[in-house]
């Protein structure tokens, strides 16, 4: 089967820096994604990951190991704002195009 | 369009009762995807369009469940005889496969779906 773990909840302060762990089990891959998803609205994508490495865009980072089957999203200078549920989702788990979902770290930036 | 848009935004019906949402991709996306949020949990994918593919209804929970994208472009999901089980946001994400390098999906807002 396909299986995708991230912890269901996590609490960091304001202007600290949060590590989000995704560890993934799939028959197939095709790359990582990661989308942030506030409450009561869509997802939007935050990173792809198809290489081992870290990949970084403003405050936000996304690292990947294959071999690992790991990843992290890295978000620094936190704001209130960040305040969101992260999903990690693996491309091409089970073949196909489709993205495979974890269920979501629920993220509370507090003051 | 500017996005991936859905219809209707909420939608309460009646058990037994059969229910179409709507899905507009962006202009010029050949690929189509149907997931579904439960309450608290991750996004579950229903159903797959590629271009003239056969779609990929490997996710599709029951055969209560199907859609079909006329024209290659607007998308329905069907439920029938609904139960209080499909309660649950349906979004809709599409791209274009193929182009960019890579898979990004963009969403639409979804469907919230209740289940009386």
């Amino acid at each position: 089967g396909q299986n995708i773990d991230q912890p269901t909840e996590m609490t960091a302060t304001e202007g600290a820096i949060v590590q989000i762990n995704c560890t993934y089990q799939t028959s197939g891959f095709n790359g990582l994604f990661w989308y942030q998803q506030h409450a009561g609205e869509a997802p939007t994508f935050l990173s792809y990951n198809v290489l081992d490495g870290l990949e970084e865009k403003g405050r936000f980072s996304s690292f990947l190991s294959r071999s690992k089957g790991y990843s992290y999203l890295l978000l620094k200078e936190l704001q209130m704002k960040d305040s969101a549920s992260y999903l990690c989702a693996v491309w091409g788990s089970g073949g196909g195009n489709k993205l495979t979902f974890g269920t979501g770290t629920q993220l509370k930036v507090e003051l | 369009g500017a996005g991936v848009s859905q219809s209707p935004s909420n939608k309460v019906t009646e058990k037994g009762k059969d229910v179409e949402l709507r899905c507009d991709p962006i202009s010029g996306h050949t690929a189509l995807y149907w997931y579904r949020q439960s309450l608290g949990q991750g996004l579950e994918f229903l159903i797959y369009f590629q271009g003239n593919s056969a779609p990929d209804k490997s996710g599709l929970p029951s055969d209560r469940f199907s859609a079909e994208r006329t024209g290659g472009s607007v998308s329905t999901l069907t439920i029938q005889r609904t139960q209080q089980e499909d309660s649950a946001v349906y979004l809709c994400a599409s791209n274009r496969i193929g182009q960019g390098g890579y898979n990004e999906q963009f969403f639409g807002p979804g469907t919230r779906l209740t289940v009386l």
